[in-house]
Formats: C-alpha cells, structure tokens, sequence
C-alpha cells in the first residue's frame, strides 16, 4: 500500500465558501477513497474514483483524479459548519492484501 | 453504504487487566477487516489485517501476543488488548472491507488505561 499527502494540512473557510483539498501519491493506482473524520470518530467514506475515470461528484463533493500527475482533489461546494472535519486520500495500489495507508490528512474548519 | 459498528465505544481499565473490542459488519459479510490505532493529533496506524477463518497478519512493530485478533465468524472480528498498560490507551477502529474494495470504518473505541 502507499500512503497519500494531503495538501495543505489544515484549511478554513467560511461557511458557503468552497474547499478545495489534494491529494498525491507516488505510484500507480487502481482507484483512490476520500474519507472524512469528524474529531472523535470513525472515518467516513466519501467517495471512490477509479484510476479509468478523471471526476466524480456526489451531492456537495467533486472529486477529480489526474493520474499523469499522481493527483487527486477534492472539492466541498457550499460548505457547512458541519462539513468541519479532517480529510483523508487513500489510494489503492490494488493488490491482494486490500491495505490502505492514511497521511495526516487536512483539517477542514468551516467557520459559521 | 456499508455498515460497520464497534462495541465499545469507551472503555476504562486498570493497569494489567484485558479488553475485548468487537468490530461487526451488520450488513455485510466481511472476510476481511483491518485493525487501527490513532493517537491524538495523528493519523491512523493500521495495527493488523484479520482474515476470517485464518490468522491475522500484523504490521511490523505491533505485538501479536499482546494484541489478539480474532476473526470467527464472517461478520464479527475481536481485538483484545491483553496486560494492558496506560501506553496502551488510545483510540481503537476497525473497519471491515466491503466488496474486496472499500474499507468501511466503525465508530472507534476510546481505551484509557489507568
């Protein structure tokens, strides 16, 4: 498994602002997962965007892949009070042990 | 989407005794689910990977004698953190692998050690 840097370690923002966080890696990749920490909890999954496709979108997200440059972004539109929480890549090398290494993701703090 | 529960949520233990903590997928079948450990400030260090019906793997570094894994049944794997010590006291998660894809993450288990 590889680990992927998030970039930059912490954002804020106001509310309905966007945010806009990344993601690179090191080496190819079969797909690449966002998921979302709020402090004290388990990880949520967000979103999964295979190595063949180049943006995904879900409700508020809006994920994009760039696999020339070994890059992801994720885009939060809108942004809520809610939406306060750290962000974390972790992209999939394939592979038959399924691991996933996290960075140190970015601490999104969206200001009401 | 998948979902995955832990039980407990916080445990408070003396010195030298064990806990147990239970990693359950509810909707879903889960050969496979994987062991975390996160410090405050920090990010999540996968501690092992249990596989059901076999053993679990171990990342270099984590004491396998001192961090049991078991994985019994297809939706139920259990950690017991044995003798243990306040350096042990931590934030615990597991996660279950969905679809030999995804990785979906309990709620996580808050171990103080006293």
């Amino acid at each position: 498994s590889q680990q992927g840097e998030e970039d930059p370690q912490a954002l804020s923002i106001q509310e309905g602002e966007n945010a806009t966080m990344n993601c690179s890696y090191k080496t190819s990749i079969n797909n690449l997962q966002w998921y979302r920490q709020n402090s004290g909890r388990g990880l949520v999954h967000l979103i999964l965007i295979r190595s063949n496709e180049r943006e995904k979108h879900s409700g508020r997200l809006r994920v994009t892949l760039d696999t020339s440059k070994k890059s992801s972004s994720l885009l939060i539109t809108a942004s809520r009070a809610a939406d306060t929480a750290s962000y974390f890549c972790a992209p999939d090398s394939g592979g038959s042990n399924y691991k996933l290494t996290f960075g140190k993701g970015t601490l999104l703090t969206v200001n009401p | 989407g998948a979902v995955v529960s832990q039980h407990p949520s916080r445990v408070i233990c003396k010195s030298g005794t064990s806990v147990k903590i239970e990693c359950r997928s509810l909707d879903f079948q889960a050969t496979t689910m994987f062991w975390y450990r996160q410090f405050p400030k920090q990010s999540l260090m996968l501690m092992a990977t249990s596989n059901e019906g076999s053993k679990a793997t171990y990342e270099q570094g984590v004491e396998k004698d001192k961090f049991l894994i078991n994985h019994a049944s297809l939706t139920l794997s259990t950690l017991t953190v044995t003798s243990a010590h306040p350096e042990d006291s931590s934030f615990y998660i597991c996660s279950a692998l969905w679809m030999g894809e995804t990785q979906y993450f309990g709620p996580g288990t808050r171990l103080l050690v006293l």
